[in-house]
C-alpha cells in the first residue's frame, strides 16, 4: 500500500518569501510522486513528477522538487512566492508501471495563503 | 492543446435518482481514471479503463458504474443517489503506451454533483 503525508494543513508565507510544502512518501515499492495544484473551483494541474530519473526535478511556474530516499520525503518549494501561487497544493502517489498500478494516492492537501 | 473535457460541469439530482458524467480524454490517450473529491476532501481514486477493459478499481460503490468505449471516453453512472454522493469528480487521462510519461495523469475540470 502507499500513501502520502503532507505536514501542514494550511501555510502562510509573504509574496517574495520561499515557499516550502512537506511530502512525506510510503511505498513498498519504488514509488512515482506527483505534486498537483489546484485552483478554486478547477482541476488538478501537474506542478512537477518523479519517475526515477533526476532526483531533484523542476516544475512550471518556478517549483521544484526533491526526491530523498533516505527521509521517504518529497518536498515542494520556490524561492519567491507570487500573489497568484495562492492555492491548494497535493502530494501523490503511484506505484507506477513496474506494479500496474498507475492510480493515484494523494495527501490531504496544503492550503497556501501569499500575503501582500 | 486539448485537454480532458468533462460534461456536464454541474448537476444537482434529488436522492435515489441516476446520473450519468462524461469523460473525453485527450486525444491518443488511451487510459482514463475517475476520482471523487468530496467537499474540503483530497481526490479519492475510483476506477480506471485502459483500453476500454477495467484497469483498476477503487473506492468506487457498488451503486456506481462505469465503461469505456471504442472511442476512449467514458462514462461514471451512478445510480440511487444519495447526499453524501455530493463531491467533485474527475476525470483524468493518460497515454499508458508512453514509457515514463504514461505516469502522467491530465485531469479535467470536474464535474460538481449535488445531490438534494
Amino acid at each position: 500500500a502507499q500513501s502520502v503525508t503532507q505536514l501542514g494543513s494550511h501555510v502562510s508565507v509573504s509574496e517574495g518569501a520561499l515557499v516550502l510544502l512537506r511530502c512525506n512518501y510510503s511505498s513498498s515499492v519504488p514509488p512515482y510522486l506527483f505534486w498537483y495544484v489546484q485552483y478554486p473551483n478547477q482541476g488538478l494541474q501537474l506542478l512537477l513528477k518523479y519517475t526515477s530519473a533526476a532526483t531533484l526535478v523542476k516544475g512550471i511556474n518556478g517549483f521544484e522538487a526533491e526526491f530523498k530516499k533516505s527521509e521517504t520525503s518529497f518536498h515542494l518549494t520556490k524561492p519567491s512566492a507570487h500573489m497568484s501561487d495562492a492555492a491548494e497544493y497535493f502530494c501523490a502517489v503511484s506505484g507506477g508501471r513496474d506494479t500496474g498500478r498507475r492510480a493515484l494516492t494523494f495527501g490531504s492537501g496544503t492550503r497556501l495563503q501569499v500575503q501582500p | 492543446a486539448a485537454g480532458v473535457i468533462q460534461s456536464p460541469r454541474h448537476l444537482i439530482k434529488e436522492k435515489r435518482e441516476t446520473a450519468t458524467l462524461k469523460c473525453y480524454p485527450i486525444p491518443r490517450h488511451d487510459t482514463v481514471y475517475w476520482y471523487q473529491q468530496g467537499p474540503g476532501q483530497d481526490p479519492q481514486f475510483l476506477i480506471s479503463f485502459y483500453e476500454k477493459m477495467q484497469s483498476d478499481k477503487g473506492s468506487i460503490p457498488d451503486r456506481f458504474s462505469a465503461q469505456q468505449f471504442s472511442d476512449y471516453h467514458s462514462e461514471l453512472n451512478m445510480s440511487s443517489l444519495e447526499l453524501g454522493d455530493s463531491a467533485l469528480y474527475f476525470c483524468a487521462s493518460s497515454f499508458t503506451a508512453g514509457g515514463p510519461s504514461a505516469e502522467t495523469q491530465y485531469f479535467g475540470p470536474g464535474t460538481r454533483l449535488l445531490v438534494l
